[in-house]
């Protein structure tokens, strides 16, 4: 199985500020890799595949990057809104994995 | 508007089972793969498995840790995907999602809880 390591696990940030949250992967996946937001109570949603390519309706405050086995999510000018846990997912191969999740409080 | 909305959840024993259905609109369900995705109380996500299309005949594919316990089927006239669950543990208490396959996963219902205890 591919493991999906992300850092940091937890991070604070004030309004207005731009983070960014790091994916290695155990091995070599390619661009197959997508990130998603989720608030407590809620499901995921899904903001970024293939790596980069932002998903319909997703702000532009969202960027990813990277390729093979490392992988980054920069959000930018935070708002009260983007404060959540982000996972990134590879689809390369079956099973499916997760990261363990980057929570992102206010600081 | 893509939606799809899960139903099934509930509290059932050790051993026992429990069918999860989806319900969707919006989009071609016969067109799409589609998952099922789980979520212990306070823990990260976890795939559990996928239906393919019918372009791919509905062939499916498990998470090693549900394999043999779990089938995933659809129905293509009702737009409905499904989630047989045998043989409950409680580790498989989590709430469970749908998602569609598409371009990972794009579209994710609301979820549905399912607990397994005594």
């Amino acid at each position: 199985d591919i493991q999906m390591t992300q850092s940091p696990s937890s991070l604070s940030a004030s309004v207005g500020d731009r983070v960014t949250i790091t994916c290695r992967a155990s091995h070599d996946i390619s661009n197959n890799l997508a990130w998603f937001q989720q608030k407590p109570g809620k499901a995921p949603k899904s903001l970024i595949y293939a790596a980069s390519i932002l998903q319909s309706g997703v702000p532009s405050k969202f960027s990813g990057s990277g390729s093979g086995t490392d992988f980054t999510l920069t959000i930018s000018s935070l708002q009260p809104e983007d404060f959540a846990t982000y996972y990134c997912q590879q689809y390369k191969s079956y099973p499916y994995t997760f990261g363990q999740g980057t929570k992102l409080e206010i600081k | 508007e893509v939606q799809l909305v899960e139903s099934g959840g509930g509290l059932v024993q050790p051993g026992g089972s429990l069918r999860l259905s989806c319900a969707v609109s919006g989009f071609t369900f016969s067109d799409h793969y589609m998952d099922w995705v789980r979520q212990a109380p306070g823990k990260g996500l976890e795939w559990v498995g996928r239906s393919r299309n019918k372009a791919n005949s509905y062939t499916t594919q498990y998470a090693a840790s549900v394999q043999g316990r779990f089938t995933i089927s659809r129905d293509d006239s009702k737009n409905s995907l499904y989630l047989q669950m045998n043989s409950l543990k409680t580790e498989d208490t989590a709430v469970y999602y749908c998602a569609r396959g598409h371009n990972s996963f794009d579209n994710w219902g609301q979820g549905t809880l399912v607990t397994v205890s005594s």
